[in-house]
């Protein structure tokens, strides 16, 4: 169906709070990124995978993890979450063509 | 220092013009140059995309022209529709490491 879910669609957490945000794809594609959008900043890479427990830093990885147990999964995790965290957070896989397929993103407010 | 640039933050331009979109890039290395498309509550789309060693890519209504020597390239959209009102991100890479977003373009077409 190339579709990439992203779980939950909003969020919102209180500061020092941990965060779990999910991307899930059905097109078995080996790489995955996580990316951060803010206003006039446009999307930041945070994390790449390139396949099951083979992640690689992005730019802005500082208090961020991810995990990726199976390739359909990939997991952005943030622990005790900061205000400055708070932004629109996008999953997206890497078809073999290099085309960048994205999930519709996940809002995320630290309070 | 911004490895993409797009050089102008908003664009807007009446129903059946040509709206143009410049974007310049800083690494000599990348090779494939995508133009997204964003509507306001979801993940950016691929709309257009180029490779290096052409100089121009049309699809439709939508042409790249590309520059390698000046290391710039501009989105033509022919015949703007009020459909075509969205934020287009020009973005650069070099193999599996992760699409580099320019700061985007938002476009408005009016009726």
């Amino acid at each position: 169906d190339m579709k990439v879910t992203q779980m939950p669609r909003y969020l919102i957490k209180r500061m020092g709070e941990n965060v779990l945000l999910e991307c899930g794809q059905d097109m078995s594609h080996e790489t995955m990124y996580w990316y951060r959008q803010d206003p006039g900043l446009g999307l930041q890479l945070i994390y790449i995978s390139y396949d099951v427990d083979s992640n690689s830093e992005g730019d802005i990885p500082k208090g961020y993890r991810v995990s990726r147990k199976k390739r359909e999964h990939f997991s952005l995790i943030l622990d005790s979450a900061k205000t400055n965290q708070t932004s629109v957070y996008f999953c997206a896989s890497r078809a073999t063509n290099e085309r960048l397929f994205f999930g519709h993103g996940t809002k995320l407010s630290v309070l | 220092q911004q490895q993409v640039r797009q050089s102008s933050q908003s664009l807007t331009v009446w129903e059946g013009e040509t709206a143009i979109l410049n974007c310049s890039y800083e690494n000599s290395a990348f090779d494939y140059f995508p133009w997204y498309q964003q509507f306001p509550g979801e993940g950016p789309a691929l709309l257009i995309a180029i490779r290096s060693v052409s100089d121009k890519k049309e699809d439709g209504r939508f042409t790249i022209f590309f520059n390698k020597r000046e290391k710039n390239l501009s989105l033509h959209i022919k015949d703007s529709q009020p459909g075509d009102s969205a934020t287009y991100f020009c973005a650069a890479s070099l193999g599996a490491q992760g699409l580099t977003f320019g700061l985007g373009t938002r476009v408005s077409v009016f009726p």
